[in-house]
């Protein structure tokens, strides 16, 4: 069964702290993790992006760290705003049999940092 | 701009009606997507479609059913059978259909459907 687990469920962080959220997952023939941001009655944005053949990739505040052994990878994000309060869902992304790419999504994690 | 458009935002429906959901784009996308979204669970995938005139199954398309019949529109029907149709429907795009990896076929998504039965 193809599933990407996440957690933690919800996160509070104080402002200019670090939010960490984690993702594992069974598929080893999952390619391309992306994570995506979604505001209250908005559709998600992609928000960064990794493949498994580097182990980090950093984009300003945002980071995702990857683990291909442990299969799990992580999103942190630095110097934590109000403004990156929103729900973040990771996702992992490969062929489907006889179809075209897909992806799944993990449950989300809904963050809130506080001013 | 380009992008995905989904309408109506917000939609009550009685229980035994069916309703239609609409989903365009102009971004010139092969792929589209239908997601639900219910709290704690995620983001599951309804329905998708490669090309024009064809579309698979997703996760949990029982009591759903959609039409590709041109490239910018995806139109997604609830039908009286989908016994929780209670959600927050998410349409996307992927701007290509073939099995090739490439960093540049990400989802774009629209601004949702909010449906509620009554």
């Amino acid at each position: 069964q193809q599933q990407v687990k996440q957690s933690p469920q919800s996160l509070i962080v104080q402002k200019g702290g670090i939010s960490i959220i984690n993702c594992a997952y069974e598929n080893t023939a999952f390619d391309y993790f992306p994570w995506y941001q979604q505001f209250p009655g908005k559709g998600p944005a992609l928000l960064i992006a990794i493949r498994p053949d580097v182990s980090e990739k950093k984009e300003g505040r945002f980071t995702i760290s990857f683990n291909k052994s442990a299969k799990q990878f992580s999103l942190h994000i630095m110097d934590s705003q109000p403004g990156d309060s929103a729900t973040y869902f990771c996702a992992a992304s490969g062929i489907s049999s006889g179809s075209a790419r897909q992806l799944t999504f993990g449950s989300g994690t809904q963050l809130t940092v506080l001013p | 701009d380009g992008g995905i458009t989904q309408s109506p935002k917000y939609l009550f429906r009685k229980e035994g009606q069916n309703v239609t959901l609409s989903c365009e784009q102009n971004l010139n996308h092969d792929a589209m997507y239908w997601y639900r979204q219910d709290p704690g669970q995620g983001l599951r995938l309804i329905y998708y479609s490669q090309i024009v005139n064809d579309f698979q199954k997703g996760d949990i398309a029982e009591g759903y059913s959609v039409s590709r019949e041109k490239k910018e529109s995806f139109p997604l029907t609830v039908t009286s059978a989908q016994k929780n149709p209670t959600a927050f429907y998410l349409c996307a795009s992927s701007p290509h259909r073939d099995r090739s990896f490439s960093g540049a076929n990400v989802l774009t998504f629209g601004a949702g459907s909010r449906l509620t039965v009554l």
